[in-house]
């Protein structure tokens, strides 16, 4: 079993539609929970971080995170065209030394058709 | 723009080559991150720089070296190219150490060995 398992999609929703993506994962040491988002032939680039169980809200975006079920979620309201890219969670566990390396899902490809 | 330079953006060699990829972090970073893209791993951590010293070590194999050098900017080598080493090569950059995932991505360097 991979430490965090996401379903790669692809996912297609009309333009105003509620997304939701999910990530699941099995180790306890993470600490750190964010979401990505990748556009073609970009780097990703951070979207939403958070440390604890619960909500965090930003703009169309909100982020859940459940640690007693080891699962996260985006949520993205009234979707647009330009929220079309790939979206990684991504979570990051002290690997020693101060480290914190970031463990990432394999992404899932989103489409918002106008 | 996440000020993060990677060059070459694309390189095409042959099996059994050598290619170095370099990076340049964001001014002020002192950590950089190599990662390698492929479609069907996803997103795999290879090694953490912080400041000149090498932090931590994820999947990078024994014929990929890196080093971070005094002004900052690191290098990958790559050797014994083979086939399954075509991929996409991030490098990130951050001002500590990680700890919350504000990872700043380049644009990659895409290898294609033939």
């Amino acid at each position: 079993q991979k430490e965090v398992e996401q379903d790669p999609g692809p996912l297609s929703v009309p333009e105003g539609a509620i997304v939701s993506l999910n990530c699941t994962y099995s180790n306890s040491a993470f600490q750190y929970f964010m979401w990505y988002r990748q556009y073609s032939r970009k780097g990703p680039e951070l979207l939403m971080y958070t440390y604890s169980s619960g909500n965090k809200e930003d703009g169309r975006f909100t982020a859940q995170v459940d640690k007693s079920s080891k699962y996260i979620s985006l949520f993205i309201r009234d979707s647009q065209p330009s929220d079309s890219a790939t979206y990684l969670c991504a979570m990051s566990a002290n690997s020693g030394a101060g480290s914190y390396q970031l463990t990432f899902g394999k992404g899932t490809k989103l489409s918002v058709i106008p | 723009d996440s000020g993060v330079t990677q060059t070459p953006k694309h390189l095409i060699t042959a099996t059994g080559q050598r290619v170095t990829l370099r990076c340049s972090p964001r001014s002020g970073d002192l950590s950089v991150y190599w990662y390698q893209q492929s479609l069907d791993q996803g997103l795999q951590f290879l090694i953490h720089y912080y400041n000149g010293e090498e932090r931590a070590k994820g999947n990078i194999l024994e014929r990929f070296s890196a080093q971070q050098f005094p002004d900052l900017h690191s290098e990958l080598n790559l050797s014994s190219l083979e086939l399954g080493d075509s991929a996409l090569y991030f490098c990130a950059s951050s001002v500590g150490q990680g700890a919350i995932g504000e990872l700043f991505f380049g644009e990659g360097s895409r290898l294609t060995v033939l």
